[in-house]
């Protein structure tokens, strides 16, 4: 079955405890993104990848960071969480840029 | 830049009345558009989209949408409402060339009267 899986679904931390949300596609999907989705702000998108090594910032790039070694592999981490980083959190590829994105069920973080 | 505007972040409309989502959008060059619809505790799924040909487009569930380029517009519609409908939609522009990403609005939850 064609997926984005994410992991974890849940996670409630503490500010500064070094976090990673794990994501994998199996559609050997090239184009790989992830968003924040906040009330009223609908989705933000934090950093995408064009393909294995080459990642770039997107809208809210700010105490995020990223890598892309495989191609169906695209992790989140968050040095040092802060309360703001509270959010739902999705993963989404495609198979090319302006293509169709398939999302993740999404990570709810809450950061204290 | 590419912005999308949806009107109402709350729309209410009775069992197997008209569903209308509004979305206008506003992009430097033709844009693909999309309608993507979020349940309770899942991730996004694609309705429909737009990128060349017909402006009226139809997607799943009896959803359709029609891009109309003087207006900036690409509202979305179904005509008879089903309490199964009752979710998040979310309206979503990228720009034809060099696109890099999806630009959404900020969502419209529709809730189903009984």
């Amino acid at each position: 079955e064609a997926q984005v899986t994410q992991n974890p679904r849940y996670l409630i931390t503490v500010t500064g405890k070094k976090l990673t949300v794990t994501c994998s596609q199996n559609m050997n999907h090239e184009y790989m993104s992830w968003y924040r989705q906040d009330p009223g702000l609908g989705l933000r998108q934090i950093y995408y990848s064009m393909n294995v090594e080459v990642t770039d910032k997107g809208d809210v790039p700010e105490g995020y960071k990223v890598s892309r070694k495989e191609k169906r592999n695209f992790p989140l981490i968050l040095e040092s969480p802060s309360p703001n980083q509270t959010s739902l959190y999705f993963c989404a590829s495609s198979l090319a840029v302006a293509g169709e994105l398939f999302f993740g069920e999404g990570s709810r973080l809450t950061v204290l | 830049a590419q912005s999308v505007t949806q009107l109402g972040s709350h729309v209410s409309v009775s069992e197997g009345a008209l569903v209308l989502l509004r979305c206008n959008y506003s992009s430097s060059v033709p844009p693909y558009l999309f309608w993507y619809v979020q349940y309770p505790n899942q991730g996004l799924q694609l309705l429909l989209k737009y990128t060349t040909g017909a402006t009226l487009v139809k997607g799943i569930n009896g959803f359709e949408a029609e891009f109309k380029k003087s207006e900036t517009s690409f509202h979305l519609t179904k005509p008879s409402a089903h309490m199964s409908d009752a979710a998040e939609y979310f309206c979503a522009v990228s720009e034809r060339q060099g696109a890099q990403k999806l630009v959404f609005g900020q969502g419209t939850r529709l809730t189903i009267n009984p």
